[in-house]
């Protein structure tokens, strides 16, 4: 069964500074999905960016990158110029097929100003 | 822009009522889900459906049943509602056909339901 785990339950970053979340997952498919979603507080979970296995390179979406490690199971989110409106809960999430997707636990980024 | 609705943002409820959460979409997506989300534990799912009256069991789906009699409405219910079924439930809808959204779960604004 595939696997999603998110090391880190809180994480803070200073307003304009670059953070990094980390997402590690287990899975002995080849071709998958990963994404990351971002849950702002009292508001609607929508999708940041996502990344599919067979691509090697890493997805971009303007300020928001991923370091995707096929080999070592490893999809990281990099965002950069934090902005306050990034403080929210962001879930990373795999997908295999048959319409499972596999969430890990949720890191709550803060930003301060 | 895909938009899915949940009939309520909080809901209160007391142990052994029926409970009914509703949830809607409007881009004419095959696939519709329930989720539980808790702290700690991410999302999990309860059921979900790949087409109307269709429904396949998740990872904890004990203690709900589900409802899809039209595509754009999938309902989950909660026989006789527990206090540890106290949560955010969150719905969400995908569509089959390949191209940028493809796989791409669009979430609902969720329901806080609490159980006394």
């Amino acid at each position: 069964a595939q696997t999603v785990t998110q090391s880190q339950p809180e994480m803070s970053v200073q307003e304009a500074e670059t953070v990094t979340l980390s997402c590690t997952y287990d899975t002995s498919e080849s071709d998958y999905y990963l994404f990351w979603y971002k849950q702002p507080p009292s508001r609607q979970m929508i999708l940041v960016i996502r990344q599919e296995a067979y691509k090697q390179q890493n997805a971009t979406e303007n300020r928001f990158s991923v370091n995707f490690q096929k080999a070592a199971k490893s999809f990281s989110l990099k965002i950069s110029d934090s902005q306050l409106g990034d403080a929210a809960m962001y879930f990373c999430a795999f997908y295999y097929n048959n319409n499972d997707m596999r969430f890990g636990a949720g890191t709550r980024l803060t930003v301060k100003p | 822009d895909v938009k899915v609705t949940q009939s309520s943002r909080y809901l209160v409820k007391r142990t052994g009522e029926k409970v009914f959460l509703e949830c809607v979409q409007d881009m004419d997506h095959e696939n519709m889900f329930w989720y539980r989300q808790d702290p700690g534990l991410g999302l999990r799912l309860i059921y979900f459906s790949y087409d109307v009256k269709m429904k396949e069991k998740g990872d904890i789906p004990e203690g709900y049943s589900v409802s899809r009699e039209k595509k754009e409405r999938f309902s989950l219910i909660l026989e006789s509602a527990s206090t540890n079924q106290t949560s955010m439930y969150l719905c969400a809808s995908s569509s089959d056909f390949s191209g940028s959204s493809y796989n791409e779960q669009f979430f609902g604004p969720g329901t806080r339901l609490t159980v006394l």
